[in-house]
């Protein structure tokens, strides 16, 4: 009972590095997300993927990009990774239908140095 | 500005009393609210949600009520145990198109503590 895994769980980055997280879901889930944490902001949404084959951008779309690879997997990259963009990262799944809740991993840790 | 407010940031409540969790939203088009609970070092987990169509919604120990009018939801766990002790976040999301049904908006969370 898996649901949704990210790796890595840390990293740690020098500013302008790339970086790729990757997350999973067993869940047979149309739908994926990527979420950002930071403190006294919430939870922000980066970007979005309705389905296998498309993706749409959420509140906080800059400096990053994505890929729906099936309907399994949905990374997040960042290409020069920026002080600004350390936070924890969370990747959701949901049914694709309305009113139906997303699940998400445990995060990814990132700091960027 | 936030569109979805927990102004209480903190709670403290003693096992088997009532613990009452507040949210406060602005956009009247949300029309599907959520709970989350969050451990330190885990995802948020999926709660219990209510549609507007609904005033109440009941999960075991848990209910959700909705007050449209005044724009307010609030979460209450009876009763309350130790191991409630967690973040717990309100989420809305609403809008009449199929991308603003996707799209969740959080408050910032409540810190509960449930004492022995």
């Amino acid at each position: 009972n898996a649901g949704v895994t990210q790796t890595p769980k840390f990293q740690v980055l020098k500013t302008g590095q790339s970086m790729t997280l990757q997350c999973a879901q067993d869940m047979n889930h149309n739908s994926m997300y990527w979420y950002r944490q930071d403190p006294g902001m919430g939870l922000r949404l980066i970007y979005y993927s309705a389905s296998e084959g498309t993706t749409d951008k959420g509140e906080v779309p800059n400096g990053y990009n994505v890929s729906r690879l099936n309907k399994r997997e949905f990374s997040l990259r960042l290409e020069s990774a920026a002080p600004s963009q350390t936070s924890v990262y969370f990747c959701a799944s949901s049914v694709d239908r309305i009113n139906q809740p997303q699940h998400f991993g445990d995060g990814t840790r990132l700091s960027i140095l | 500005d936030q569109q979805v407010k927990q102004n209480s940031p903190s709670l403290s409540v003693q096992e088997g009393r009532i613990s009452i969790l507040n949210c406060d939203y602005t956009n009247s088009m949300f029309d599907y609210f959520l709970w989350y609970k969050k451990y330190p070092a885990e995802g948020p987990t999926f709660l219990i949600s209510i549609s507007s169509i609904k005033d109440k919604n009941e999960d075991g120990r848990f209910t959700v009520f909705l007050n449209k009018s005044a724009k307010h939801l609030s979460l209450h766990i009876v009763p309350s145990q130790p191991g409630d002790s967690a973040v717990y976040f309100c989420a809305a999301s609403g809008g009449g198109n199929a991308g603003n049904n996707r799209k969740l908006i959080w408050g910032l969370g409540t810190s509960l503590a449930v004492n022995p």
